[in-house]
């Protein structure tokens, strides 16, 4: 059965720092999709990795995967109070699983 | 190109009773996938239509049921509603397997049991 791992599950953080969100998942997978939920609101895709050291950038976004290690990475540069947010990661070849959230806060 | 149109976007129900939510796929998916998301958690995967077939289901019990069209919309349907049931259901297309593009969440349904 297929598990998706995120941590950290809450982060906080002040305005201009860089940090990074990390998803790690239990079998073997070559596509893996990130989103963003604000508050009481659907799901946002913001990347589709879809092959190992695929690496995707948008704006102060950079998302990346690396098959072998069933490992992939959010990575918010110079961070900016509307990035925060809940960002899910998701992965599967035919059906979804996705992780349990990171609620980002960045502080002003 | 429409995007997933989900209905109603709000609903109130008493336990025990039947609930229909409805969900319009974008225009040429052929795919639809239902979430439930409970407060705070990740969504769950209820089940995935595939030209309308059935193609996976998570750990959710037979009462929740589906249902997928020859135009590719889609119905969840939940009997015997629990309190636990409250959630935001997603419905999301895609097309093709693996999807080609990825997936397209609709806005969702609020589902309250009281």
């Amino acid at each position: 059965e297929l598990k998706v791992e995120q941590n950290p599950l809450f982060l906080s953080m002040q305005e201009g720092k860089n940090y990074t969100i990390y998803c790690n998942y239990s079998t073997t997978s070559d596509r893996l999709y990130w989103y963003r939920q604000d508050p009481g609101k659907s799901l946002e895709s913001l990347f589709v990795l879809l092959s190992n050291g695929a690496v995707k950038q948008e704006g102060r976004l950079m998302a990346s995967l690396d098959t072998k290690a069933r490992l992939s990475t959010l990575h918010i540069t110079a961070a900016v109070h509307d990035l925060s947010a809940t960002y899910f990661c998701a992965v599967g070849d035919d059906k979804i699983i996705f992780g349990k959230g990171t609620r980002l806060h960045i502080l002003p | 190109e429409t995007g997933v149109t989900q209905s109603p976007t709000h609903l109130i129900k008493t336990r025990g009773q039947q609930v229909t939510l409805r969900c319009s796929s974008q225009s040429g998916h052929n795919t639809v996938s239902w979430y439930q998301q409970a407060l705070g958690q990740g969504p769950q995967f209820i089940f995935q239509y595939y030209r309308e077939e059935e193609n996976g289901r998570g750990n959710f019990p037979p009462r929740f049921s589906g249902i997928q069209f020859p135009n590719y919309s889609s119905e969840l349907n939940v009997n015997a509603l629990e309190l636990d049931d409250s959630a935001l259901y997603l419905c999301a297309s895609s097309l093709g397997r693996p999807p080609r593009g990825g997936y397209t969440f609709g806005s969702g349904t609020r589902l309250t049991v009281v």
